[in-house]
């Protein structure tokens, strides 16, 4: 069964730290992963990853993908408050054009 | 991207109706999703709606429960059918361009069922 394992469930910090949020999964003939952040209802797209090694960045954020460990982090440097939010990483498998969803890590970063 | 809207955006129902949730789209796009989140959970997702055709339900999702229609490639409509409390959640409407693009998601829609 394909599945999507997020670490670690929640995290606190304080604004200026960094954080690394983790995503490992399972999943046959992987094909993409997808970061989002979720602050209200409605989930904010962060990344597309599909090769090993190669790093995406906006701002504070970055992302890599590990295709031959199976996992994914998720760093955030000098966090801010507005930072506090669902992370949630979601992973499709060759074929399905379906994404199967982590539980999420929810950050929350104090002033 | 793609700017996508829903209505409503949240309701308060008595059990035993129906809600039906529009997602409009401002372009075409080849892929449309209907996801479910319970309070306190992940995305789970319901069925993926088929231009001109049934949608697709996931496993534990029943057409009869939760009809869904989409007429063209820039809207959908998911119908929540017989409610019961346990239907209390949001509902989300995604979409995709193609097999090699992102998914973008909807506003959502927060449904309570009294």
């Amino acid at each position: 069964e394909d599945k999507v394992v997020q670490s670690p469930l929640s995290l606190v910090v304080h604004e200026g730290d960094t954080v690394t949020l983790n995503c490992s999964y399972e999943v046959t003939n992987f094909r993409s992963l997808l970061w989002y952040k979720q602050e209200k209802k409605a989930p904010t797209f962060l990344f597309m990853l599909t090769s090993s090694g190669i790093e995406k960045k906006s701002g504070r954020l970055s992302s890599i993908l590990d295709k031959k460990e199976l996992f994914s982090i998720l760093n955030i440097t000098a966090t801010q408050t507005g930072d506090s939010a669902v992370y949630l990483c979601a992973v499709e498998a060759s074929g399905t054009y379906k994404y199967i969803f982590g539980t999420g890590t929810r950050l929350k970063v104090l002033a | 991207s793609a700017v996508i809207s829903q209505k409503p955006s949240r309701d308060i129902c008595q059990r035993g109706t129906s809600l039906t949730i529009q997602c409009q789209v401002d372009s075409q796009v080849t892929m449309m999703f209907w996801y479910r989140q319970q309070p306190g959970q992940s995305l789970t997702l319901i069925a993926t709606a088929n231009q001109g055709s049934e949608a697709t339900y996931e496993s534990g999702f029943v057409i009869d429960k939760f009809p869904i229609s989409r007429p063209n490639l820039t809207f959908s409509t998911l119908t929540v059918s017989n409610m019961s409390p346990e239907d209390s959640s949001i509902y989300l409407c995604s979409v995709r361009r193609g097999g090699e693009s992102e998914q973008f998601f909807g506003p959502g829609t927060r449904l309570t069922v009294l």
